[in-house]
C-alpha cells in the first residue's frame, strides 16, 4: 500500500456533466501528479501540482481542471464530459524534484456514457 | 513529441521461461523507471535507471538503462506466475522543470503455471 488514497474507486456520468475526482497524497508529499490511463495504454499525463499551483500541463483541454489544497491533497475537475474521458484516473504523489519516486493510488475508474 | 515504445505489446509464457521487455525511444530521458500494474491498481514502482549503461538487479528482474540513455530493457529469469501483470516504462524528459514522467504503452505479461 503506497498511502495515496483515490477516492470514488468507480464512477459512471453521463456525457456533458461534470466530475470532480479526489487524491490524498502520501504524508511528507509536496507534489502531485495527475495521469489517465485508456484501456490498454499507458498513463499519459495530465497536470502537476505544487504547492498549489499547477506546475506543468500535458495535451489535455482546458475543461480539465485541478486544485491542490494546504494539506497537499487534490481533486481533478472535468466539465463537459466525453465519451473518450472513459479512463482509469491515476494520481501520483511525491516530493519535487528530478528522479523523485511516485507513489501511485489505485485509481478511479470513470466510465462516460 | 518524446514517445516511449515498448515492445512486445503482450506475452504469454510457461513458468520457469525468461523474458525480456524492451522500451525505446528516439529521446534520451534523464533517468527511466520500471512499473508493475495489476487490474484495478495504479503503477507500482520497481526501479529507477538513471546513468546510461546501468545495470539493476531486483531477486529475478534484470534491468538496463542505455548507453546513450534513450532505451532500456527489462530480463526476467525463470518467469513465476506471480510476475503477471502489465510493465511500464517512463522516462523522465527533464524538461523546464516540470516534473513529470512520459510513460510507454505497456507489455501485458502472462506467465502460465
Amino acid at each position: 500500500e503506497t498511502g495515496v488514497t483515490q477516492s470514488p474507486t468507480h464512477l459512471i456520468k453521463t456525457r456533458g456533466q461534470q466530475v470532480t475526482l479526489r487524491c490524498s497524497s502520501q504524508s511528507g508529499h509536496n507534489t502531485v501528479s495527475w495521469y489517465q490511463q485508456a484501456l490498454g495504454q499507458g498513463p499519459q499525463f495530465i497536470f502537476q501540482y505544487y504547492r498549489e499551483e499547477e506546475n506543468g500541463r500535458g495535451n489535455f483541454p482546458p475543461r480539465f481542471s485541478g486544485l491542490q489544497f494546504p494539506n497537499y491533497s487534490s481533486e481533478l475537475n472535468v466539465n463537459a464530459l466525453e465519451l473518450d474521458d472513459s479512463a482509469l484516473y491515476l494520481c501520483a504523489s511525491s516530493l519535487r524534484g528530478f528522479n523523485t519516486e511516485a507513489f501511485f493510488g489505485q485509481g478511479t475508474r470513470l466510465t462516460v456514457v | 513529441t518524446q514517445l516511449l515504445e515498448q515492445s512486445p505489446q503482450f506475452l504469454s509464457i510457461q513458468e520457469g521461461e525468461n523474458l525480456t521487455v524492451y522500451c525505446n525511444s528516439s529521446s534520451v530521458f534523464s533517468s527511466l523507471q520500471w512499473y508493475r500494474q495489476e487490474p484495478g491498481e495504479g503503477p507500482v514502482l520497481l526501479v529507477t535507471v538513471v546513468t546510461g549503461g546501468e545495470v539493476k538487479k531486483l531477486k529475478r528482474l534484470t534491468f538496463q538503462f542505455g548507453d546513450a540513455r534513450k532505451d532500456s530493457s527489462l530480463h526476467i529469469t525463470a518467469a513465476q506466475p506471480g510476475d503477471t501483470g502489465l510493465y511500464l516504462c517512463a522516462g523522465d524528459p527533464r524538461t523546464s522543470g516540470t516534473y513529470k514522467y512520459i510513460f510507454g504503452t505497456g507489455t501485458r505479461l502472462k506467465v502460465l503455471a
